[in-house]
C-alpha cells in the first residue's frame, strides 16, 4: 500500500518549456487536489477533483492543466512554464465521511523554472 | 481579509512547556476543522481534527474550537524537540450543490521547540 505517489521528485525547467507532473493513489478515494506551497504561503489549491470525470478550479488555476485519468490517476500540466511557477507541487486523495475528511499527500515535487 | 489566518512564527517554546498554536477564519458556516503538523522537506500529516465547539483531547495535543468567535487552536502539552515543525491550520465549508467544501489552508505556524 504505497498511499499517494509522485513523479518527478525533482525537476529543473527553462521558462516557455513544458512539463506534466504525475499522482496516483491506491486508497481508492474519489476526490483529489493538486496544491502548490510558497514560503509563507502555506498550501494553495491549484485544481481538484471530486470524482474521476470531473475537475475544478481552485484557488490558483492559472497556467495549469489537469486530467483525472482514471480513479487512481491525477495529473497536473504545465503548458509553458514560467519562473512564477517554482514551486513545491503536493498531490493529495482524501477519504471523506461526511464532516470527517482526511486527506492524505504525496512526496512532493519540487520544481524549479529558470 | 484571508480566510485561513495563522501567525506564521516563528514560535519558539522550551522543552516541556505548553506550546500554543492559532488560527482563524473568515467562513461562519465551516464545520470541520484540522491540524496538519509538517516538518521540513516532507509533506502534511494530519494530527488533530474538530468538528463541534470545545476541546479535543489527543495524547498531548488538544484542539479548541469556538464557532462565535470563528476560532481554533491546538495545545501541545509537555512539548519536545521533535515536535519542532510547521503546523498548518486548514477549514473546510460547505461546498456548493451539497459536494462538500475544498480544505482551506493557513500559511503555517513555525514552532520551534529548545532543548
Amino acid at each position: 500500500n504505497a498511499g499517494v505517489t509522485q513523479t518527478p521528485k525533482f525537476q529543473v525547467l527553462k521558462t516557455g518549456q513544458s512539463m506534466t507532473l504525475q499522482c496516483a493513489q491506491d486508497m481508492n478515494h474519489n476526490s483529489m487536489y493538486w496544491y502548490r506551497q510558497d514560503p509563507g504561503m502555506g498550501l494553495r489549491l491549484i485544481y481538484y477533483s471530486a470524482s474521476e470525470g470531473t475537475t475544478d478550479k481552485g484557488e490558483v488555476p492559472n497556467g495549469y492543466n489537469v486530467s483525472r485519468l482514471n480513479k487512481r490517476e491525477f495529473s497536473l500540466r504545465l503548458e509553458s512554464a514560467a519562473p512564477s511557477q517554482t514551486s513545491v507541487y503536493f498531490c493529495a486523495s482524501s477519504e471523506i465521511r461526511g464532516l470527517k475528511e482526511t486527506q492524505y499527500f504525496g512526496p512532493g515535487t519540487r520544481l524549479l523554472v529558470l | 481579509q484571508k480566510e485561513v489566518e495563522q501567525n506564521s512564527g516563528p514560535l519558539s517554546v522550551p522543552e516541556g512547556a505548553i506550546a500554543s498554536l492559532n488560527c482563524t477564519y473568515s467562513d461562519r458556516v465551516s464545520q470541520s476543522f484540522f491540524w496538519y503538523r509538517q516538518y521540513s522537506g516532507k509533506s502534511p500529516e494530519l494530527i488533530m481534527s474538530i468538528y463541534s465547539n470545545g476541546d479535543k483531547e489527543d495524547g498531548r495535543f488538544t484542539a479548541q474550537l469556538n464557532k462565535a468567535s470563528q476560532y481554533v487552536s491546538l495545545l501541545i502539552r509537555d512539548s519536545q524537540p521533535s515536535d519542532s515543525a510547521t503546523y498548518l491550520c486548514a477549514v473546510k465549508g460547505v461546498g456548493r450543490d451539497n459536494q462538500g467544501g475544498k480544505l482551506i489552508f493557513g500559511q503555517g505556524t513555525e514552532l520551534s521547540v529548545k532543548p
